[in-house]
């Protein structure tokens, strides 16, 4: 069964204190792995598409990776402003274009 | 910046009535899609949507739930005998050609309330 997984559930930062999260993913065959952010009630606001092992994207303090398994985002001296749940999800091979989504990571960035 | 708008914002309902939520997807975008959260639970895919035909849907997406392109500019999604475990957040999202790995873009969604 295709699986995304994404940890820490939670996640507790300093401002300025940098860290990563992880999404782990077991799937027949990987089209695209998106990352976005979710405040609370709101919808999903899409940061990046990565689509092959070894890609990178960067945008302002946000970093995210892939390999073969796995992709991180890393969050380099992060801000309150960057409190929020971020979603990642993925789209498969004869998935047509439904994304399948991990449970998210909750952050909360403390002055 | 083009964004992908819903209404309403927040719709409180009856069990077993019928409510519509509407969606304005991004204007030169030619897929459609709903997704659903209930509280504390996963984003998940409900229904794509590609010249006025379902492309996909999902196992939750049975015979209570149907989605139409009425005009130019808005697709919608019936429910037409509301549960209260339909009780949940309602996201449109638009994509522009559908293909895959397409970014999809979402709608700041619809909360649901079943009474």
């Amino acid at each position: 069964e295709d699986q995304v997984t994404q940890s820490p559930e939670a996640l507790r930062l300093q401002e300025g204190e940098s860290s990563s999260l992880n999404c782990s993913y077991t799937v027949s065959g990987l089209r695209g792995l998106f990352w976005y952010r979710q405040d609370p009630g709101k919808g999903p606001e899409f940061l990046f598409t990565l689509y092959s092992a070894g890609e990178e994207k960067e945008k302002e303090r946000l970093k995210a990776t892939l390999t073969k398994k796995e992709s991180f985002l890393h969050i380099t001296a992060p801000k309150p402003e960057d409190s929020a749940t971020y979603l990642c999800a993925v789209i498969i091979s004869g998935g047509y274009n439904k994304l399948i989504f991990g449970a998210g990571t909750r952050l909360a960035v403390h002055p | 910046e083009p964004e992908v708008t819903q209404t309403p914002s927040h719709q409180v309902t009856q069990m077993g009535q019928e409510v519509i939520l509407r969606c304005v997807p991004i204007s030169n975008h030619l897929y459609f899609y709903w997704y659903r959260q209930i509280l504390g639970q996963k984003v998940e895919f409900l229904v794509s949507f590609y010249n006025n035909e379902i492309s996909e849907k999902s196992e939750i997406f049975d015979d209570q739930f149907s989605v139409e392109r009425p005009d130019g500019s808005n697709f919608t999604l019936k429910i037409r005998s509301t549960k209260l475990e339909d009780s949940a957040m309602y996201f449109c999202a638009s994509s522009e050609n559908g293909q895959p790995g397409d970014t999809q873009y979402f709608g700041p969604g619809t909360r649901l309330t079943v009474l």
